[in-house]
């Protein structure tokens, strides 16, 4: 059982390039999240998903687009790359179960705009 | 959506007892408290999560008060490996729970030698 897992772990970007950050869950969980953390920062909410199909926006949307074509996966993309971008991002799952939402996080994605 | 209040960072030593405590005065009847842990470099991990009164797990105890207006977490005889950042996030569970995971600054504990 894998959990979630993010891919790539660590990239580096040049400004304006454009990429895509895969997150898969293999928990059947019907959440998905994106977050991005910057250096000594609290988690920010840039979009999530409460099903296949469907996303919404969260926190920080501005310059991410993202994609639920599948349950398991959730794509976040960056079409024209910016340093304010660099950061840490997280993908996260969870049920919707009351009292019993746990989420569970991947390992986290080191992106760095030059 | 309940905004969360927390101390911004807290010192204990090994052995201690650690109460972090979430301040949340606008709670909702359908919210339910979640308290998450990140050390440096991985993703958040889940501790607890309550509606009212205890909850206790293997890792530590959650209080939540009559009016669930705060809430505090309680580890127990802490360790160096305790050290990290510490989450509490208010949210309705049901529905539109997606809006609602948002976390705040955190808490970060240091526990000395």
């Amino acid at each position: 059982n894998a959990g979630v897992t993010q891919t790539p772990k660590f990239r580096v970007l040049k400004t304006g390039q454009s990429m895509t950050l895969l997150c898969a869950q293999d928990m059947n969980h019907e959440y998905m999240y994106w977050y991005r953390q910057d250096p000594g920062m609290g988690l920010r909410l840039i979009h999530y998903s409460v099903g296949e199909g469907t996303t919404a926006k969260g926190e920080v949307p501005d310059g991410y687009n993202v994609s639920r074509l599948k349950k398991q996966n959730f794509l976040l993309g960056l079409e024209s790359a910016a340093p304010s971008q660099t950061s840490v991002y997280f993908c996260a799952s969870s049920t919707w179960t009351a009292g019993d939402t746990e989420a569970f996080f991947g390992q986290g994605t080191r992106l760095t705009v030059v | 959506l309940a905004k969360t209040t927390q101390p911004i960072s807290m010192d204990s030593y090994e052995g201690q007892e650690v109460n972090i405590t979430c301040s949340h005065n606008n709670i909702a009847t359908n919210d339910y408290i979640t308290w998450y842990q990140q050390f440096p470099s991985q993703g958040p991990r889940f501790i607890i999560q309550g509606y009212k009164t205890k909850v206790t797990n293997e890792v530590a105890s959650l209080f939540i008060p009559a009016d669930r207006k705060s809430s505090t977490l309680s580890l127990p005889r802490v360790s160096l490996s305790d050290t990290a950042v510490y989450y509490c996030l208010v949210g309705d569970v049901r529905g539109n729970y997606g809006q609602n995971f948002v976390f705040g600054p955190g808490t970060r504990l240091s526990v000395l030698p």
